[in-house]
């Protein structure tokens, strides 16, 4: 399967606790983005990154929140001190160069990483 | 920042019966994107829309590009249970990234 790979699929943790997702993106890719989706809701844009370098985060992206990528190849995100508003789906996607995107808006998706805080 | 909002929100048809969808903007937009998620997945792209008043295809779905660019409709023709998801209409809004609706919940009962 050379799509988008992200992992864990699920994780429940408890209030406080520190956690990790990893995002694998499609080879060819160098272009890495992380989106947010809580229930009912689009999926809300993070933080991106052309290579190893992080180009933009959203003001979502707390402090808490650290975003690496740092061979240009996988990424993760970590989420320290979690509270139970940061359960939600974790979104990766990965694409071309954005002057190849531009004429498509095409961004490859994984399956998601979904966060449960209890 | 720009907004984006689908209607309906949610919609529960028939197998067979056709369905529109439609987004609009507060701003002009220079593209118009739908995608669809089906449970437990990500999105998927399905239509991608550069010039206003454009109509296309992609299978049973069509999408046009409203001539005021703020606005633009998802029509699936004849649907089938696999039409079940969540579409999303996106724009980059001038940005390296996508912005996304907050979606339309389709279900089809056989």
């Amino acid at each position: 399967d050379t799509g988008v790979s992200q992992n864990p699929r699920h994780k429940i943790t408890k209030r406080g606790q520190n956690v990790t997702f990893r995002c694998d993106p499609i080879s060819e890719h160098n272009r890495l983005y992380w989106y947010r989706q809580t229930l009912g809701q689009g999926p809300e844009f993070l933080t991106y990154f052309q290579n190893e370098a992080q180009l933009e985060k959203s003001r979502l992206l707390s402090d808490r929140f650290s975003a690496e990528r740092p061979k240009g190849s996988f990424s993760t995100l970590e989420i320290q001190r979690t509270e139970q508003g940061d359960s939600a789906m974790y979104l990766c996607a990965s694409s071309p160069p954005w002057f190849e995107v531009k004429y498509t808006g095409e961004l490859f998706f994984g399956e998601g990483s979904r966060l449960t805080v209890l | 920042g720009q907004q984006l909002n689908q209607s309906p929100q949610s919609m529960f048809i028939q197998e067979g019966e056709d369905v529109s969808m439609n987004c609009t903007s507060s701003s002009i937009f220079n593209t118009w994107l739908w995608y669809k998620q089906d449970p437990g997945e990500g999105p998927v792209l399905l239509i991608a829309l550069y010039k206003a008043g454009e109509l296309t295809s992609n299978g049973r779905l069509t999408a046009q590009f409203g001539i005021t660019r703020k606005d633009s409709f998802l029509n699936i023709s004849a649907s089938i249970p696999s039409d079940v998801g969540i579409y999303f209409c996106a724009d980059t809004g001038g940005s390296e990234k996508l912005v996304f609706g907050k979606g339309t919940k389709l279900t089809v009962n056989p």
